[in-house]
């Protein structure tokens, strides 16, 4: 049974072009996020989420939209994506984050891989 | 300043040895947990060990043991015995419990290739 899910896995697109991708996580847990790695590997925070609430919201550009119907679910939406978008996109999950404890260890989706042409 | 420093950005290990991939962090939080994460070519993240700062022993999980010095500030991953498949990117990471919003800070992560 798999964890955490995203879909795509890679996705291809114009610069200009609006895409989203969905993340469901069936392990229960009550946080959720979205990472983004860059070609050297860095490992970004994006956005959090705690029972849909928005909790972590770095600085990303306004045209990056992550919505939460429910816990299970944490999808992203990129307006006009521009050639520095292009990444691999990591959705995560945790049992607790804020008043959670250390020891709350956060489980990863196998990525999407977004390239903008 | 880095809160978490993995100074090895590569290297290379003969097959069936031990390999230690370093990792030292920043905080002045008491509590704290450190984890270690693989990321092998396929792309995928997979946890490997944690470790909190109260633990009194080092953690352990299977093959991979954690050398935990609290004084020094670093929480070396070990890995026993290295076969083929533990080529991969290996990540250092820390929560701190001050930290209202736990997030988890990132090292830069430690390329391993192992050798036949």
């Amino acid at each position: 049974d798999t964890a955490v899910s995203q879909t795509p896995k890679y996705l291809v697109t114009q610069m200009g072009n609006d895409k989203s991708i969905k993340c469901e996580q069936n392990l229960g847990h009550d946080t959720m996020y979205w990472y983004k790695q860059d070609s050297k590997k860095f490992l970004k925070i994006m956005f959090s989420y705690n029972n849909k609430e928005l909790i972590i919201n770095e600085t990303v550009p306004n045209r990056f939209s992550p919505k939460s119907p429910d816990k299970a679910h944490l999808n992203l939406h990129i307006n006009s994506l521009e050639l520095g978008d292009s990444a691999v996109y990591f959705c995560a999950s945790s049992r607790r984050g804020m008043g959670g404890r250390t020891t709350d260890t956060q489980y990863f989706g196998p990525g999407t891989r977004l390239t903008v042409l | 300043a880095q809160k978490i420093t993995q100074t090895q950005p590569g290297m290379f290990v003969q097959e069936k040895e031990a390999v230690t991939l370093d990792c030292t962090y920043d905080t002045s939080d008491p509590s704290y947990g450190l984890f270690w994460y693989k990321q092998p070519s396929s792309g995928e993240m997979i946890f490997l060990i944690y470790q909190g700062s109260y633990d009194q022993q080092n953690a352990t999980e299977g093959r991979y043991s954690l050398n935990f010095q609290k004084a020094r500030k670093s929480a070396n991953l070990v890995i026993s015995a290295s076969q083929l498949g533990d080529s991969a990117m290996y990540f250092c990471a820390m929560r701190e419990a001050l930290d209202s919003n736990y997030q988890l800070i990132w090292g830069a992560g430690t390329k391993l290739i192992i050798k036949p």
